[in-house]
């Protein structure tokens, strides 16, 4: 049961412009959001996350929105630079519950 | 900043063997994880601990898995009679607490042979 997905495998931009990952759930239990970075051969890196009582969340030059109607959430990348090239995982859980849902990730290339 | 380490980095194995696989959590962290990933998928809970409870187990945690975690720090997942699909990454994380960040390790490839 993908309860987490990210319907794009892969997404190409251009160095300086927006990157635009995008996450899509089924549980409307979910209540904390996260995303990951992944480079070869390491383990996933926390990004950024939000909980269901936000709408947007912002470090740096990334941001997360959620849309909690549509069960949707994406992550911006503002400006995008090389070293962003990576998978990036997009992670939902439930309160008291231990099992984080993730989803099968997104290659990002960010072309010099 | 030692971070989460797993050891070893990559297994190979043949179909029937036993193998065991260690993971070293950042020392504070109370929450230790065991994810597994295969190729084109994002990584799949399979067991959780709070110090040396093993509190969560993934219904794809069959029998021939065990973890333990037997002084709250480091843990062991061991993988009985290995079977040609359990060939995958197998992330071990920690974290603080609930609604904390997990950190990953690196990873054990495991290969079935």
């Amino acid at each position: 049961d993908q309860q987490v997905k990210q319907n794009s495998p892969s997404l190409s931009v251009q160095e300086g412009r927006i990157s635009i990952l995008n996450c899509d759930y089924t549980n409307s239990m979910f209540d904390y959001f996260l995303w990951y970075k992944k480079y070869p051969a390491e383990g996933p890196t926390f990004l950024i996350s939000i909980s269901s009582i936000k709408d947007k969340n912002e470090d740096g030059r990334f941001t997360v929105f959620l849309n909690k109607s549509a069960k949707h959430l994406s992550l911006h990348i503002v400006p995008s630079q090389p070293g962003d090239s990576a998978v990036y995982f997009c992670a939902a859980s439930v309160s008291n519950n231990n099992d984080m849902r993730f989803g099968a990730g997104t290659r990002l290339t960010v072309k010099p | 900043d030692t971070g989460v380490s797993q050891d070893p980095r990559h297994k190979i194995t043949k179909r029937g063997q036993n193998v065991t696989f260690r993971c070293d959590p950042i020392s504070e962290h109370n929450r230790l994880y065991w994810y597994r990933q295969t190729l084109g998928q994002g990584p799949e809970f399979l067991t959780y601990f709070q110090n040396e409870a093993q509190l969560e187990k993934s219904r794809l945690l069959s029998d021939r898995f065990s973890a333990e975690r037997p002084k709250g720090s480091f843990s062991t997942l061991e993988i009985q009679r290995t079977e040609q699909g359990d060939s995958a990454m197998y992330l071990c994380a920690s974290s603080l607490g609930q609604y904390e960040k997990l950190f990953f390790g690196s990873g054990t490839q495991l290969s079935v042979l």
